[in-house]
């Protein structure tokens, strides 16, 4: 059975304190593994896609990596404004995306 | 540049009473288009997904149906609503091709009381 599983489920940082959040997935051949950020009471904004193990993709403070068993979402310095949910999802059939639960991840001044 | 609407932003609807949730994007052709349910503490289920005009697949059973009457238009709809049918729609597009990203609308909060 598919299987996305994010962890911390949620992370507090202080401001400039860089960390990770993890996706690691058990799927039957995946066909992408996509990252989007969550602001409360709206809709996933889309960040990264991410085709095969070694990828890398970067944007602004945020870098996702990819494995054959786990995507990274490395923030670096984060700022309050990045306080969101950020969600992970993988592509396995034509059209359905599985997504994990998240992690909400709270950044203090 | 692609735009999707969702509406209404929020409902708060009594059991057993009708529902009708609208979704239109802008700025493409022939999207293929997805509605989603997300529950407090789990994660986006895909509930319905149409690559055409009066095209629809259903991925999980339910008291929900969808429909698509026009190319850039996607309904959700209920003939009587459950406490279960509680949580935030997002409708999502995406272009058709191999690998789609998904993009998403800003979603409606269903309350069923």
């Amino acid at each position: 059975e598919d299987q996305v599983t994010q962890s911390p489920e949620a992370l507090r940082l202080q401001e400039g304190e860089s960390s990770s959040l993890n996706c690691s997935y058990t799927v039957s051949g995946l066909r992408g593994l996509f990252w989007y950020r969550q602001d409360p009471g709206k809709g996933p904004e889309f960040l990264f896609t991410l085709y095969s193990a070694g990828e890398e993709k970067e944007k602004e403070r945020l870098k996702a990596t990819l494995t054959k068993k786990e995507s990274f979402l490395h923030i670096t310095a984060p700022k309050p404004e990045d306080s969101a949910t950020y969600l992970c999802a993988v592509k396995t059939g034509a059209n359905n995306l599985f997504f994990g639960t998240g992690t909400r991840l709270t950044v203090i001044p | 540049s692609q735009t999707i609407h969702q509406w209404p932003a929020t409902l708060v609807q009594p059991v057993g009473s009708p529902l009708s949730l609208e979704c239109t994007v802008e700025g493409t052709s022939n999207p293929n288009l997805y509605w989603y349910r997300q529950a407090a503490g789990r994660g986006l289920q895909l509930l319905f997904y149409s690559v055409g005009i009066g095209q629809i697949s259903s991925e999980v059973p339910q008291n929900l149906s969808a429909s698509r009457p026009q190319d850039r238009q996607f309904i959700l709809s209920s003939k009587k609503l459950l406490l279960s049918d509680s949580g935030f729609y997002l409708c999502a597009w995406s272009v058709t091709g191999a690998i789609d990203t998904q993009y998403f609308g800003p979603g409606t909060r269903l309350t069923v009381l």
